[in-house]
């Protein structure tokens, strides 16, 4: 079945620490995108990609970062530099740049600073 | 940027139809309205998706007057299951990336039985 796979759906992570969040779709998607959710929020966009080899920050970028090596996967890493990184993290797929045709989630990944 | 205004909860009870509005005064020409439903520690999922008028799919009808101002999300004969957040997005159908897609906090919808 296609879809967006995403990996870990649960980590910890200790003060200090990088932790890099998988994300792999085969939907052949050119677009992916990375969300963050807090409780009882909506998404807010943290980066993006059209295509491989390039990124755009989206609203919150500061502390995270990410690589578009190949088309199917956008992994996101959570840097020590991130001060508030205690959230769940939804990673996004479309078929266009603009999303008019939906976006396909992953299931998410919920992280914990411990 | 189109900016969404969806009421913040909505509580029904099953097997009635719900309806739920959303707000988007400032919708561009090229933008579409999709509406997104998300139940606790799951990603959001595509629910519907039009431009104009009505659309109508197996799970929702989607109602756009013709301002486009508004639109209205309908789930015909709702059940227990149906209790999740519904987020309405207004975005840019071009290849222009830069006007970006934002979810709101969305409705959050509770069935009673």
């Amino acid at each position: 079945d296609g879809g967006i796979t995403q990996s870990p759906k649960y980590l910890f992570r200790k003060e200090g620490q990088n932790v890099t969040l998988s994300c792999e779709q085969n939907l052949n998607h050119d677009a992916m995108y990375w969300y963050r959710q807090d409780p009882g929020q909506g998404l807010r966009l943290i980066y993006y990609s059209q295509i491989v080899n390039d990124f755009q920050k989206g609203d919150i970028a500061e502390g995270y970062s990410v690589s578009r090596e190949k088309k199917e996967s956008f992994p996101l890493t959570v840097t020590s530099a991130q001060k508030n990184p205690t959230a769940f993290y939804l990673c996004a797929s479309s078929i266009g740049t603009g999303g008019e045709d939906g976006y396909t989630f992953g299931s998410g990944t919920r992280l914990t600073v411990v | 940027l189109a900016k969404t205004t969806q009421p913040i909860s909505m509580d029904s009870y099953e097997g009635q139809e719900v309806n739920i509005t959303c707000s988007h005064n400032n919708i561009a020409t090229n933008d579409y309205i999709t509406w997104y439903q998300q139940f606790p520690s799951q990603g959001p999922r595509f629910i519907i998706q039009g431009y104009k008028t009505k659309v109508t799919n197996e799970v929702a009808s989607l109602f756009i007057p013709a301002d486009r101002k508004s639109s209205t999300l309908s789930l015909p004969r709702v059940s227990l299951s149906d209790t999740a957040v519904y987020y309405c997005l207004v975005g840019d159908t071009g290849s222009n990336r830069d006007d970006k897609i934002i979810f709101g906090k969305g409705t959050r919808l509770h069935i009673l039985p």
